[in-house]
């Protein structure tokens, strides 16, 4: 059974438009999320987190939002840059983030230039 | 600030034997936590050591084991290598304070069970 859903496996975007990158949760013992961004050959890279008690966050060009009532969390990416073409991850653990993070499957992002 | 790394990159072993990773911690971080990441799929969790202590293991048979040394360093071993045991595997630290607990991973070790 999945707890955290990705159901893009793949995402095309023109670059400087906007990317949305979405993910869902079946576990409501989640309260902290993140996502991170991996090349290939590379480990994942922290990208942004959030926590239940906030329902947005944003960091520079990437803004995420959380839907608690759906479950629900979406990745803005704007502009959409080349450099952004990657596997994006969703996690989620509970307990603020002591607990183990659990991956969705990964969307992964194509920016054309 | 020095990041998380891992040895060996790569690492090639034939079903049956026995496989040892290692990972080095961010420095200031306590914790690390293992992941095993399968073809197409997201990590999945190992284990993690906090304070050279097994704290938390997700559903993997025993001959996946760990430590922990003082300084925070970790190894991972499996013995008894399968073929389904051919992933990428990331090694992740954090600080575990009274604050949230952002992990941060290293580059991973590729291995292939032949």
């Amino acid at each position: 059974d999945q707890q955290v859903k990705q159901n893009s496996p793949s995402l095309s975007v023109q670059e400087g438009r906007i990317s949305i990158l979405n993910c869902d949760y079946t576990n409501s013992m989640f309260d902290y999320f993140l996502w991170y961004k991996k090349y290939p050959a590379e480990g994942p890279t922290f990208l942004i987190s959030i926590s239940s008690i906030k329902d947005k966050n944003e960091d520079g060009r990437f803004t995420v939002f959380l839907n608690k009532s759906a479950k629900h969390l979406s990745l803005h990416i704007v502009p959409s840059q080349p450099g952004d073409s990657a596997v994006y991850f969703c996690a989620a653990s509970a307990r603020r983030g002591n607990t183990p993070l659990v991956f969705g499957k990964g969307t992964r992002l194509s920016v054309i230039a | 600030e020095t990041g998380v790394t891992q040895s060996p990159t790569h690492l090639i072993k034939t079903r049956g034997q026995q496989v040892t990773l290692r990972c080095s911690s961010q420095s200031g971080h306590n914790t690390v936590s293992w992941y095993q990441q399968a073809l197409g799929q997201g990590p999945q969790f190992i284990f993690q050591y906090y304070r050279e202590e097994e704290n938390g293991r997700g559903n993997f048979p025993p001959r996946f084991s760990g430590l922990q040394f003082p300084n925070y360093s970790s190894e991972l071993n499996v013995n008894a290598l399968e073929l389904d045991d051919s992933a990428l595997y990331l090694c992740a630290s954090s600080y575990k304070g009274q604050g949230e607990d952002t992990q941060y991973f290293g580059p991973g070790t590729r291995l292939t069970v032949l």
